[in-house]
């Protein structure tokens, strides 16, 4: 399988712990996104890589939310001091900058509860 | 007013009829328009892309864009159950920003 491919696919946690999910882009595009979806809404633009370099984060964006990608290939995203209010499901997709389009191809989503 | 605006629905069809699904987007600059389905408790799939003013087809699937209106739609001919689904409008401004609607959920009746 060389889609994208997230890690974990569940995850529940109590308030004020923290979580690492990881995200495995399909092994030739060198762009990898997050996003964050809750129940009824689009996905949200959480942060951008070209390679190992993190181009754009969200204003909305928490510091208590922090992403890597070390090596320009997997990503990690960590949100520290979990709150309710980070419940939702967070999306990774990868792209190439080949073409005329940058057309997403998103992972499975790991979908977070924090109680 | 929102950047990418779609209407929530549902919007429901019968069997084998044509569904449109439409999305506004505010950015003039846009230049790639891409939309995706999403089965509920899934990621979003890709369906297609579209990039010049005009139609793009691909299957049951038409892609329409207009850029003096600002203006993005699907249509989806010969509808079937398994059709039934959110639709996401995303508009990107470059490579960096891409904006999603909050998706329009098809129905379509057998």
């Amino acid at each position: 399988d060389t889609g994208v491919s997230q890690d974990p696919r569940h995850k529940i946690t109590k308030r004020g712990q923290n979580v690492t999910f990881r995200c495995d882009p399909i092994s030739e595009h060198n762009r990898l996104y997050w996003y964050r979806q809750t129940l009824g809404q689009g996905p949200e633009f959480l942060t951008y890589f070209q390679n190992e370099a993190q181009l754009e984060k969200s204003r909305l964006l928490s510091d208590r939310f922090s992403a890597e990608r070390p090596k320009g290939s997997f990503s990690t995203l960590e949100i520290q001091r979990t709150e309710q209010g980070d419940s939702a499901m967070y999306l990774c997709a990868s792209s190439s900058n080949r073409g005329l389009a940058d057309t997403q191809y998103f992972g499975p989503g790991t979908r977070l509860t924090v109680l | 007013q929102k950047e990418v605006e779609q209407n929530s629905g549902p919007l429901s069809v019968p069997e084998g009829a044509i569904a449109s699904l439409n999305c506004t987007y505010s950015d003039r600059g846009s230049q790639s328009f891409f939309w995706y389905r999403q089965y509920s408790g899934k990621s979003p799939e890709l369906i297609m892309f579209i990039y010049s003013n005009g139609d793009k087809e691909d299957g049951r699937f038409t892609a329409q864009l207009n850029k003096a209106s600002q203006y993005v739609s699907l249509l989806i001919r010969d509808s079937q159950p398994s059709d039934s689904a959110t639709y996401l409008c995303s508009v990107s401004g470059g490579y960096q920003k891409v904006t999603f609607g909050t998706g329009t959920k098809l129905q379509v009746i057998p």
